[in-house]
């Protein structure tokens, strides 16, 4: 299976602030790696597909970069529904797999 | 408006039976595969398998294989996940998720999920 790390596991800043999230997979998937949302209670929400292409409603300060191995989400200005936690996941091989999550908290 | 409706949270006791449902609407059902996704209490999410409505093709991730039976009924635009035999360990929500075809494995839209507890 393609394992992704995310780190760091948890990122404290503050509204307004830069985010920057890593995501990085234990082999190529090319550029077929997502973004993915969850708040408390919520289902998870789509953000970034094919590592740069925001989902249809997403917010352009939500933008991702990356290929092969070394993939980033990065939110340019934290707004107060920004707080959450964010899993990368990759679609390239079988089985699709999810990284463990990146918990984005108010400082 | 697309939606993903899911059936409602269920308590069972080990080695009993479960089918929870997906009903989408406001898309072609055929057109978009369907896939289930499983998030343990306080974890994180697992992909379990997809389905092609159209034609029922399913591919599971090998750790559920055998576990769960992914099926699909596109005359009421309804996908569900079957378990045969619960074991403590299927205490989870379970969402659906749909997948554009020309992009399998993107996640657009999901359902509210079902929460599925087994105790005895």
């Amino acid at each position: 299976d393609t394992v992704l790390t995310q780190s760091p596991a948890t990122l404290s800043l503050s509204p307004g602030e830069r985010a920057t999230l890593s995501c990085r997979a234990s082999q190529s998937v090319s550029s077929y790696l997502a973004w993915y949302q969850q708040k408390p209670g919520q289902a998870p929400r789509l953000l970034i597909y094919d590592a740069s292409n925001r989902a249809t409603g997403i917010a352009a300060r939500f933008s991702g970069s990356g290929s092969g191995t070394d993939f980033t989400l990065t939110i340019s200005s934290l707004e107060p529904e920004d707080f959450a936690v964010y899993y990368c996941q990759q679609r390239d091989n079988w089985p699709f797999t999810f990284g463990p999550g990146t918990k984005v908290d108010i400082k | 408006e697309v939606q993903l409706v899911q059936s409602g949270a269920e308590v069972k006791k080990p080695g009993e039976s479960l089918k929870i449902s997906c009903k989408a609407s406001g898309y072609s059902f055929t057109n978009f595969w369907i896939a289930w996704v499983r998030q343990m209490p306080g974890k994180g999410l697992e992909w379990m398998g997809i389905i092609s409505p159209v034609d029922s093709d399913t591919r599971y991730n090998p750790s559920f294989q055998g576990q769960v039976t992914i099926s699909a009924d596109k005359s009421i635009s309804t996908a569900y996940l079957h378990w045969s035999s619960l074991k403590a360990s299927d205490t989870a929500m379970y969402y659906c998720a749909r997948s554009p075809s020309m992009i399998r494995g993107v996640f657009d839209y999901w359902g509210q999920g079902t929460l599925v507890t087994v105790s005895s």
